[in-house]
């Protein structure tokens, strides 16, 4: 069960829009519909930002989406605000009751 | 508002056991929609989910921890615990505790963790 791939580091300008991959396999992201996005300022405790692939809890910004292609999941994020700088970890389900998150992205509004 | 509280000892020897205890405000734990989790951070890597249980009795472990690894659970205190045993200095972690939504496969609500050290 390895962790999914997730780039370091991301950074954009205020206002632009910025993706985070996460690629795993066909045992997990690939497999299910089952990936969340969570969010975690230092200190902080993580928040959920996107479950099921692209579903938003109820009181997170429709500035942040997520979507899927084959084994690589990804989460948007438009109309950046320097609020948003964070690190960003993705979870899949990977079957047998199990789940597998990523290495994590740091995420810099410049 | 529920709330999730992580609390144990700050500095663990090599070979001992580590000891943490999730305090569960504003919510009971055995409300019956939800199971517990632990997840740790090592320094500066990604999450690792350890384990995760329903206040009845089922739970769920990482299986390269689970040899390693007792939950349990005080309902009369809404707290749940995790005992890792024969720590190295690879235990060493930001861990946290957090919720997932019965049949659901995500982490809805988490605490804000708290960093164990294994050094002698």
């Amino acid at each position: 069960q390895s962790a999914l791939t997730q780039p370091a580091s991301v950074s954009g300008s205020p206002g632009q829009s910025i993706t985070i991959s996460c690629t795993g396999t066909s045992s997990d992201v690939g497999r299910y519909n089952l990936v969340s996005w969570y969010q975690h300022h230092p200190g902080k405790a993580p928040k959920l930002m996107i479950y099921e692939d692209s579903k938003r809890p109820s009181g997170v910004s429709n500035n942040f989406s997520g979507s899927k292609s084959g084994n690589t999941a990804s989460l948007t994020i438009s109309g950046l605000q320097a609020e948003d700088e964070a690190d960003y970890y993705c979870c899949s389900y990977a079957g047998s009751n199990t789940v597998v998150f990523g290495g994590g992205t740091k995420l810099t509004v410049l | 508002q529920v709330q999730l509280q992580e609390s144990g000892p700050g500095l663990v020897k090599p070979s001992q056991t580590l000891s943490l205890t999730c305090t569960v405000s504003g919510g009971s734990i055995s409300s019956g929609a939800y199971y517990w989790s632990w997840i740790r951070q090592h320094p500066g890597e990604g999450l690792e989910w350890i384990a995760y249980f329903y206040y009845s009795g089922s739970t769920y472990y990482n299986p390269s921890l689970k040899s390693r690894l007792t939950i349990s659970v005080d309902t009369s205190k809404n707290q749940f615990s995790l005992k890792l045993s024969s720590v190295t200095a690879a235990d060493t972690a930001v861990y946290y505790c957090a919720r997932r939504l019965g049949a659901y496969w995500y982490f809805d609500l988490w605490g804000r963790g708290t960093l164990v050290t294994v050094s002698s």
